[in-house]
């Protein structure tokens, strides 16, 4: 069973600073999703990792696939108020129908 | 292109009433899913269709049944509801995609309290 673990759950940080979410999951896979969702809101689509040592950036985050180390990571730099969001990563269970298995969620709170 | 609808956005309900969530995806996605949000928690997966005519069950299935119309609307309906099934419901939709990446396109969601 696939299992995706999420840390930090909460997260409050000053705007300026630096931080990474990191996110776990229990078997292989090389297809991992990262998602913003905004309170009451649906699911945006912010990075796909598709291989190995995969590197995706947009404007202050960045996202990093370790498909050995079975581990992505969320970098923020230089953080604003903006980017207060719950942050999902997603794995694709490559057996079967290719369902996606989520994390628990990141509330990032990004104070002034 | 609307991508993925979903009606109602709303809904009350009282123990034992039954309803239908409305999903339907203008992109020629052949895999839908349906899937329920809870305070504090991913989303975990309901039902699935990987293609027209079939369905199978994801992780919490129980209290609820689909309908894969045709390839555009699959349909999730709660026959008696009860107050465990309050959550936030979400259709998703995908294709193989760009470079295989499997991505699942999301809809905007149906907010349901059963009391």
């Amino acid at each position: 069973e696939l299992k995706v673990e999420q840390n930090p759950l909460f997260l409050s940080m000053q705007e300026g600073k630096n931080y990474t979410i990191y996110c776990n999951y229990s078997t292989t896979s090389d297809r991992l999703y990262w998602y913003r969702q905004d309170p009451g809101k649906s699911l945006e689509s912010l990075f796909v990792l598709l291989s190995n040592g995969a590197v995706k950036q947009e404007g202050r985050l960045m996202a990093s696939l370790d498909t050995k180390a079975r581990l992505s990571t969320l970098h923020i730099t230089a953080a604003v108020h903006d980017l207060s969001a719950t942050y999902f990563c997603a794995v694709l269970l490559i057996q079967g129908a290719q369902k996606l298995v989520f994390g628990q969620g990141t509330r990032l709170t990004i104070n002034p | 292109n609307a991508g993925v609808t979903q009606t109602p956005k709303f809904q009350v309900l009282k123990t034992g009433q039954s309803m239908t969530l409305q999903c339907a995806q203008d992109m020629n996605h052949n895999s839908m899913y349906w899937y329920r949000q809870d305070p504090g928690m991913g989303l975990r997966l309901i039902y699935y269709s990987a293609s027209e005519g079939t369905t199978d069950k994801g992780e919490v299935p129980n209290g609820y049944n689909v309908s894969r119309l045709n390839k555009r609307e699959f349909s999730l309906r709660l026959e008696s509801a009860a107050p465990s099934q309050t959550s936030v419901y979400f259709c998703a939709s995908r294709d193989r995609g760009y470079a295989n990446s499997y991505e699942q396109y999301f809809g905007p969601g149906t907010r349901l309290t059963v009391t």
